[in-house]
C-alpha cells in the first residue's frame, strides 16, 4: 500500500515563482526523503530529513517535516524551466526499504 | 546514473513468453531493489536484495522472480509474461552505513527497462 500521497497531483506554474509540493504519509518514519525524475529517466535523490528534524535547506530547496500531522513539504524557490520534472516522496521506515508516493509533476513554463 | 546499468532498455514481448531483466552495478552496493512504475501507481516495489542469494518480496511480487548470485548482477524474471506487467522497470541501489551494514537509503536509480507485453 502508498505509504506517501503526494499533493497535488499536477502543478504548472511561470518561470520564477515558486512551487510548493506536500506528501503525507501513515507510519512512523525514520526519514523522509524527496526525488526527482525528469521524463524518460530515473529517480534523483534531492533531498532527506530526518524524523527529529523540522526544516532543511539545499540550494533552492527546501524540505519541511512534520511528524505530529505526518506530512512533509517540498519548496522549489525561483523555479526555472529546467525544474520541469515529477517530485515523489519517499518514506523509510526502517525496513531496508523505501515506499514511494505518486508523484507530483511539475511543469514551469518559460 | 551512478554505476548502474539495465538491460534492455526497451523490450517487446508476447503474453506467455519468459523475460528476464538484469541490473548490473559497479560499486559493490549491498542493496539492489526492482521497481515497477505505472501512471496513477508511481513507484512500487517488486523484490529487492540484501546480499548474494539473500532476496525478499516487495509490495507487488506476484508474477515476478528474482535472482543474485553474485553482487554485481540482480535478474528480474517473468515467468512467464502477461499484459498487466507492461511497465516501466527500474534497478536501484543503496549503499550502507559504514562498519554497520545498515541500508542507508538513500537510493539510486539506473535509467530503467520499459517493457511491453502485447
Amino acid at each position: 500500500s502508498q505509504q506517501g500521497e503526494e499533493d497535488p497531483q499536477a502543478l504548472s506554474i511561470q518561470e520564477g515563482e515558486n512551487a510548493t509540493m506536500n506528501c503525507s504519509y501513515k507510519t512512523s518514519i525514520n526519514n523522509l526523503q524527496w526525488y526527482r525524475q525528469n521524463s524518460g529517466r530515473g529517480l534523483v535523490h534531492l533531498i532527506l530529513i530526518r524524523s527529529n528534524e523540522r526544516e532543511k535547506h539545499s540550494g533552492r530547496l527546501r524540505v519541511t517535516l512534520d511528524t505530529s500531522k505526518k506530512s512533509s513539504s517540498l519548496l522549489i524557490t525561483a523555479s526555472r524551466a529546467a525544474d520541469t520534472a515529477s517530485y515523489f516522496c519517499a518514506t523509510d521506515v526502517g525496513s531496508e526499504k523505501l515506499v514511494f508516493g505518486k508523484g507530483t509533476k511539475l511543469t514551469v513554463n518559460p | 546514473d551512478a554505476g548502474i546499468t539495465q538491460s534492455p532498455r526497451h523490450k517487446v514481448t508476447e503474453t506467455g513468453t519468459p523475460v528476464t531483466l538484469r541490473c548490473h552495478q559497479t560499486e559493490n552496493h549491498r542493496y539492489m531493489y526492482w521497481y515497477r512504475q505505472d501512471p496513477g501507481h508511481g513507484l512500487r516495489l517488486i523484490h529487492y536484495s540484501y546480499g548474494v542469494k539473500d532476496t525478499d518480496k516487495g509490495e507487488v511480487s506476484d508474477g515476478y522472480s528474482v535472482s543474485r548470485s553474485k553482487t554485481e548482477d540482480f535478474l528480474l524474471t517473468l515467468e512467464s509474461a502477461t499484459s498487466s506487467q507492461t511497465s516501466v522497470y527500474f534497478c536501484a541501489i543503496s549503499s550502507t552505513i559504514p562498519g554497520t551494514g545498515t541500508a542507508k537509503n538513500i537510493q539510486y536509480f539506473g535509467a530503467g527497462t520499459r517493457l511491453s507485453v502485447l
